[in-house]
């Protein structure tokens, strides 16, 4: 079975500071791993995702995640937060053949304080 | 930039009344899904639907729930007798292809629903 933890519910940086948000994922297949973040009252907008390409992969907004199969993690990292990056952030595995259902983590709540 | 919409964004009704939230998924995308969020709990995937059928359906997913697009532009979830533990977000999302698992899924901004 497949599953999504995510280490950390809340994760507070002062504004200019690294970000590190931690996922670890459990899986038979090789996964697809996604980022997604919400910010209040909006929908869930995909950060980045992993489909078996490159294992450093970039996204929006100064985002980057590392797959590492060793570790079965795929962390989210930002060298410097900003105000707006205040918001919940969701790590999410797929795999194929399953009708493109996403499993998603618990969520970790950033909050960036100037 | 084209985005999922919901309607309505929030909704309150009495246990046992049926309940149809309503999205309107990105216009050239051909695989829709529903997934659930209870307060407090994870994001749970609900129902895949493409070419008129579902794909895929989770446990949750039981004879009260139903799906349907009803014209070229609508995706509906039906809640037929609602419970107390159906009070949750229900987040609609589509995407252009979907059985490699690959492909992003755009979401809509949520139906809160409150059943009392």
């Amino acid at each position: 079975a497949q599953s999504v933890t995510q280490l950390d519910s809340h994760v507070s940086v002062s504004e200019g500071t690294p970000v590190l948000l931690r996922c670890n994922y459990s899986s038979s297949y090789s996964p697809s791993l996604f980022w997604y973040v919400q910010h209040p009252n909006k929908g869930l907008q995909l950060l980045l995702k992993y489909t078996s390409a490159a294992t450093l992969v970039k996204g929006i907004n100064g985002f980057e995640a590392e797959f590492k199969k060793s570790e079965t993690s795929f962390h989210l990292t930002k060298p410097s937060a900003h105000m707006s990056d205040a918001a919940e952030y969701f790590c999410v595995v797929s795999h194929p053949n399953q009708g493109g259902k996403l499993i998603f983590g618990q969520g970790t709540e950033l909050s960036v304080k100037p | 930039e084209p985005e999922v919409t919901q309607t309505p964004s929030h909704q309150v009704t009495q246990m046992g009344q049926e309940v149809i939230l309503r999205c309107v998924p990105i216009s050239n995308h051909l695989y829709f899904y529903w997934y659930r969020q209870i307060l407090g709990q994870k994001v749970e995937f609900l129902v895949s639907f493409y070419n008129n059928e579902i794909s895929e359906k989770s446990e949750i997913f039981d004879d009260q729930f139903s799906v349907e697009r009803p014209d070229g532009s609508n995706f509906t979830l039906k809640i037929r007798s609602t419970k107390l533990e159906d009070s949750a977000m229900y987040f609609c999302a589509s995407s252009s292809r979907g059985r490699e698992g690959q492909e992003t899924q755009y979401f809509g901004p949520g139906t809160r629903l409150l059943v009392l």
